[in-house]
């Protein structure tokens, strides 16, 4: 079965300061990779999502990911925080479960908070 | 929009009641899940449904029950409410076939107490 690692729980930074939120996931397959993101209050929401092409993939509020298959991982990255972009981020992989079905498998989350 | 609608964001039981949590979306979409998020733990599946009268047992399903009699509308059921199951449930729903890569659409989530 597949799982999914996020090494960090909890992330503070200064705003202008840069991102980078680790994910790693352990199946040996193909996969399709997200990042969701949970604002104060609000629906967990798509943050970018990778299925294939390009390993680098930009997604909304100017973050980015990068997929590397040989390192099963699929970090987040932003050049510069904003205070807006308190939240908790989440990874998701989406891989083949029993009966050929999708299934969705999240990491634990990180909550970032930025301070202005 | 696609809307996912959970009819109770609050919800106080007491243990060993039975408690329904509902979930209605509007863009007809195939697939419907339901998870429960607990801090340090992520986003864990409950059950998920890819069609009606269908249901399959996610990573945690021990303790609940589902109920999918109409497309729009997948219920979960605690038959015997307990302490440990006082968390946030989030309800989602995604478009296509179930074997494809589908973004998950989610409700607000339902606060579940248990006394």
């Amino acid at each position: 079965a597949q799982s999914v690692s996020q090494h960090n729980h909890h992330v503070i930074l200064s705003e202008a300061a840069s991102l980078e939120l680790g994910c790693n996931y352990s199946y040996g397959g193909t996969v399709n990779l997200f990042w969701y993101v949970q604002y104060p209050g609000q629906h967990l929401q798509l943050l970018l999502k990778y299925f294939s092409g390009d390993p680098l993939v930009k997604g909304i509020k100017g973050f980015e990911a990068e997929f590397i298959k040989s390192k099963f991982s699929f970090n987040l990255r932003k050049p510069s925080v904003q205070w807006s972009d308190t939240a908790e981020y989440f990874c998701a992989v989406n891989a083949p479960g029993s009966g050929g079905y999708q299934k969705v498998t999240f990491g634990t989350g990180t909550k970032l908070q930025v301070i202005p | 929009d696609v809307k996912v609608t959970q009819s109770s964001r609050y919800l106080v039981k007491r243990t060993g009641e039975k408690v329904f949590l509902e979930c209605v979306q509007d863009m007809d979409h195939e697939n419907m899940f339901w998870y429960r998020q607990d801090p340090g733990l992520g986003l864990r599946l409950i059950y998920f449904s890819y069609d009606v009268k269908m249901k399959e047992k996610g990573d945690i399903p021990e303790g609940y029950s589902v109920s999918r009699e109409k497309k729009e509308r997948f219920s979960l059921i605690l038959e015997s409410a307990s302490t440990n199951q006082t968390s946030m449930y989030l309800c989602a729903s995604t478009k296509g076939p179930p074997s494809g890569a589908n973004v998950l659409t989610f409700g607000a989530g339902s606060r579940l107490t248990v006394l």
